[in-house]
């Protein structure tokens, strides 16, 4: 079984360019989360979506950033116009729906986005 | 506003010795705690977790101990190995009204030879 998968694992944008994250998740796994970390800092909560559904958001900037999770393929988050402060490392992570208290999220390897 | 805390950025043990890393919190609605490892250029990876309800939890050489009157928790590792060096996290979750991990910045552990 496969892990969370994101690709691409390195990317480089210039100033006021998009960027497009994307995140397959665990077989069987319908939840997604996007967390990003700045240098030396933790990894901060950004969106939380299940399939057709961003569940909760309260991390996402108002502008420039959004995220889907479609019924088919993987999961994108998307900043359009990418400025510096946007370099980062984007983690995504996944899990199932299992009824327990909580559902163990797995991580993904990372997108590096570096904004020249 | 941080949440989760972890006060020390890093922390160099010898190899055999054991290794505690701390971890504070401010939110009295969180209810499950994780730690986890991260190796650079990697994701994190799950370690151990500790309910609330508990204040002890133990696998193999890894311990984590909750103080919830002091809203505190650690993990214990005995013995270590030069494996475990890695950037360690404390997450913790509102399991009733929240899917998203609040973590600390992390703390650099060294295992020394």
């Amino acid at each position: 079984n496969a892990g969370v998968m994101q690709n691409p694992r390195h990317l480089v944008r210039r100033r006021g360019q998009e960027a497009r994250l994307r995140c397959s998740p665990m077989k069987g796994h319908s939840h997604v989360y996007w967390y990003r970390q700045l240098p030396e800092e933790g990894l901060k909560f950004m969106v939380y979506l299940q399939k057709e559904n961003i569940i909760d958001e309260s991390g996402m900037p108002k502008e420039r950033f959004s995220a889907e999770f479609p019924k088919e393929g993987p999961s994108i988050l998307r900043i359009q116009q990418v400025v510096r402060g946007d370099s980062a490392a984007y983690f995504c992570a996944s899990s199932e729906t299992s009824g327990r208290l909580y559902n163990e999220q797995f991580f993904g390897p990372g997108t590096r986005l570096t904004v020249l | 506003d941080q949440q989760v805390k972890q006060n020390s950025p890093s922390l160099s043990v010898q190899e055999g010795r054991i290794s505690i890393l701390n971890c504070d919190y401010t939110n009295s609605m969180f209810d499950y705690f994780l730690w986890y490892k991260k190796y650079p250029a990697e994701g994190p990876t799950f370690l151990i977790s500790i309910s609330s309800i508990k204040d002890k939890n133990e696998d193999g050489r890894f311990t984590v101990f909750l103080n919830k009157s002091a809203k505190h928790l650690s993990l214990h590792i005995v013995p270590s190995q030069p494996g475990d060096s890695a950037v360690y996290f404390c997450a913790a979750i509102n399991t009733g009204t929240a899917s998203k991990l609040t973590f600390g910045t992390g703390t650099r552990l060294q295992v020394t030879l």
